[in-house]
């Protein structure tokens, strides 16, 4: 049973242009929220994050918004760039902030065009 | 740099031979966790640590064995490898209170059981 989903395996934006990518759950006792980046042959890297407590969070060009009624969390990337073309993982902590078991989506492949 | 290292990278083996992949860090985390990544799965947890000494089951635990005895060091022993542990796995690491600057991964090795 898969608590958090990505459902978009893959999004194609135009340089420039805003990158969105969805991701939802099912576990109302989620308590932090991350973005994970991943390029090949490489392991994630921390993007971003959000508590529950709050509905934004940004970070230069990446912005996080969760939306709790929905179980519904998305990041925006604005501008997109080549650079950013990777899988980008959405995850959520199980439990209270020191128990640090993450849960992963399946990941969303984002292709920036040039 | 602060980073965590696994090793091989790359592994080839047969059924049933006993392997262990290695993972450390040079951060002082009290965290570590195992994951794999399948297809279609995205990452699943397998073990983790809380500190030394001290492991438990994710949520894919079996055919796999973990220890902490120091704690910069967390390998994963696959005492008699199955070919549905053919997979990539990826070691993390985190401070105690530090879920939300997430984990940080090593590069991942690719295990291929036949």
């Amino acid at each position: 049973d898969q608590q958090v989903k990505q459902n978009s395996p893959s999004l194609s934006v135009q340089e420039g242009r805003i990158s969105i990518l969805n991701c939802d759950y099912t576990n109302s006792m989620f308590d932090y929220f991350l973005w994970y980046k991943k390029y090949p042959a490489e392991g994630p890297t921390f993007l971003i994050s959000i508590s529950s407590i709050k509905d934004k969070n940004e970070d230069g060009r990446f912005t996080v918004f969760l939306n709790k009624s929905a179980k519904h969390l998305s990041l925006h990337i604005v501008p997109s760039q080549p650079g950013d073309s990777a899988v980008y993982f959405c995850a959520a902590n199980q439990g209270g902030g020191a128990t640090n078991k993450l849960i992963f989506g399946t990941g969303t492949l984002l292709a920036v065009q040039p | 740099e602060a980073q965590v290292t696994q090793n091989p990278r790359y592994l080839i083996t047969v059924t049933g031979k006993k392997l262990t992949v290695t993972c450390s860090q040079n951060m002082n985390h009290e965290y570590m966790s195992w994951y794999r990544q399948d297809p279609g799965l995205g990452l699943r947890q397998i073990y983790y640590s809380m500190n030394v000494e001290v492991t438990d089951k994710g949520d894919v635990p079996e055919g796999y064995k973990v220890s902490r005895k120091e704690k910069r060091n967390f390998p994963l022993i696959l005492e008699s490898p199955s070919p549905n542990q053919t997979s990539l796995y990826f070691c993390a690491s985190s401070p105690w209170d530090g879920i939300i600057y997430g984990y940080t991964f090593g590069s991942g090795t690719r295990l291929t059981v036949v």
